[in-house]
């Protein structure tokens, strides 16, 4: 009864390394997110996916890439973390136009 | 562009009933959702309207006017498990699924 599982779940990075968060679901979904969230900013969708092979651009997609070579999985990628990219990161699978369920979250520092 | 306005920080009473509005703006509406958060937690799905009217899910109800561009959420019999940020989120016709900045609820005992 996995659901949705994110790994890592803590990263500490330094300024300029690059890193791979990833998101993998076992519940046939077509719909993938990652989000990032910060203190009182609610959460913020970074890139989406509405099936394998396509991604698409959220609302603060700078400075993050994305791949969703296979259904089940949906990767982050940070080629060059910076410190503005501390933050908790959350991905989400979803069939269409319904509820969206949600990993544990990743917990990145950018030192 | 896209925004949605809901209140940040709610306080009730323990018992009582509480109501979490948000407004929207956004193109290509679809629906309008809410989650749930506690601290150090995952959202979690509490419900969905896509049409106008009420939809009551046990002690939580939501509520949804499209031509308002407004929905609120509806807590009754609050218990201090309830503590939590809740987010509505609206899902566009471009498959995005966009969240408000949370409300936090706190309850008195």
């Amino acid at each position: 009864n996995a659901g949705v599982t994110q790994t890592p779940k803590f990263r500490v990075l330094k300024t300029g390394q690059s890193m791979t968060l990833l998101c993998a679901q076992d519940m046939n979904h077509e719909y993938m997110y990652w989000y990032r969230q910060d203190p009182g900013m609610g959460l913020r969708l970074i890139h989406y996916s509405v099936g394998e092979g396509t991604t698409a651009k959220g609302e603060v997609p700078d400075g993050y890439n994305v791949s969703r070579l296979k259904k089940q999985n949906f990767l982050l990628g940070l080629e060059s973390a910076a410190p503005s990219q501390t933050s908790v990161y959350f991905c989400a699978s979803s069939p269409q136009y319904t509820e969206a369920f949600f990993g544990q979250g990743t917990r990145l520092t950018v030192v | 562009g896209q925004s949605l306005e809901q209140p940040s920080e709610v306080t009730a009473v323990e018992g009582a009933i509480v109501q979490i509005n948000c407004t929207y703006q956004t193109s290509g509406f679809y629906g309008l959702s809410w989650y749930q958060q506690h601290d150090g937690g995952a959202p979690t799905f509490l419900s969905y309207n896509a049409l106008d009217g009420l939809e009551e899910t046990g002690r939580f109800s939501s509520f949804l006017s499209r031509s308002d561009s407004y929905g609120y959420l509806l807590l009754q019999e609050l218990q201090m498990k309830d503590s939590a940020s809740y987010f509505c989120a609206v899902q566009n016709r471009d498959d995005k699924i966009i969240f408000g900045k949370g409300t936090r609820l706190h309850i008195l005992p």
